[in-house]
């Protein structure tokens, strides 16, 4: 069964490092989204591409925060700096349309 | 303001008992969708189950059902014959219109005990 595709699984960084994650979608799916979830929360849309394009990235702290897709295929998402507050684990997600998401594991975040 | 709420921090069940995880949402768009996701301990999003605001029935998916009630604006979770493999974080989202898009919007989850 295809499933998406995220790494690393788990990252230590200092903060004021750069750290970046990866994310391989669902071969076909064309919408592709990033997902913070800070410890005891719900998931929070980052940001959303459609094919190569960003749809939104209004919740995207833009300062520190970047995300491309350039081929419309797997997607890497920065922060740098790094804070304290970004420890979070950060969620991918892909779908064929706009229904159903399917997430990938997941990168776990820790910022010291 | 809230769009999607989900009042119960953390549930315990009997194994073999039935379940409800409640959620009640917030919009003016008249098409929307409702999903309930579960997340183990090991932090992968499974989705479970999906409600369209224009479908007549409650959807079902095996053991899981989903309550909705849209004049109440609620969509409740009702897992039956609970599993000791069902204690995980339960999540309701709701997807809605924007700019011509689609958004989806998590609750803040539950956390399920399946007692043995």
């Amino acid at each position: 069964e295809a499933e998406v595709a995220q790494s690393p699984r788990y990252k230590i960084t200092e903060k004021s490092q750069a750290v970046a994650f990866w994310c391989d979608p669902i071969s076909g799916h064309a919408t592709l989204y990033w997902y913070r979830q800070i410890l005891g929360q719900g998931p929070e849309l980052l940001v959303q591409f459609q094919d190569e394009s960003v749809v939104d990235d209004s919740q995207l702290p833009k300062d520190r925060f970047s995300a491309e897709r350039l081929k419309g295929v797997d997607s890497t998402l920065k922060i740098q700096p790094a804070e304290l507050g970004d420890s979070a684990m950060y969620l991918c997600a892909s779908s064929f349309d706009s229904y159903e998401q399917y997430f990938g594991p997941g990168t776990r975040l820790t910022v010291t | 303001a809230q769009k999607i709420t989900q009042t119960q921090p953390g549930m315990f069940v009997q194994e073999k008992e039935a379940v409800t995880l409640d959620c009640t949402y917030d919009t003016s768009d008249p098409s929307y969708g409702l999903f309930w996701y579960k997340q183990p301990s090991s932090g992968e999003m499974i989705f479970l189950i999906y409600q369209g605001s224009y479908d007549q029935q409650n959807a079902t998916e095996g053991r899981y059902s989903l309550n909705f009630q849209k004049a109440r604006k609620s969509a409740n979770l009702v897992i039956s014959a609970s599993q000791l493999g069902d204690s995980a974080m339960y999540f309701c989202a709701m997807r809605e219109g924007r700019d011509g898009g689609f958004k989806t919007i998590f609750g803040a989850g539950t956390r399920l005990f399946v007692k043995a």
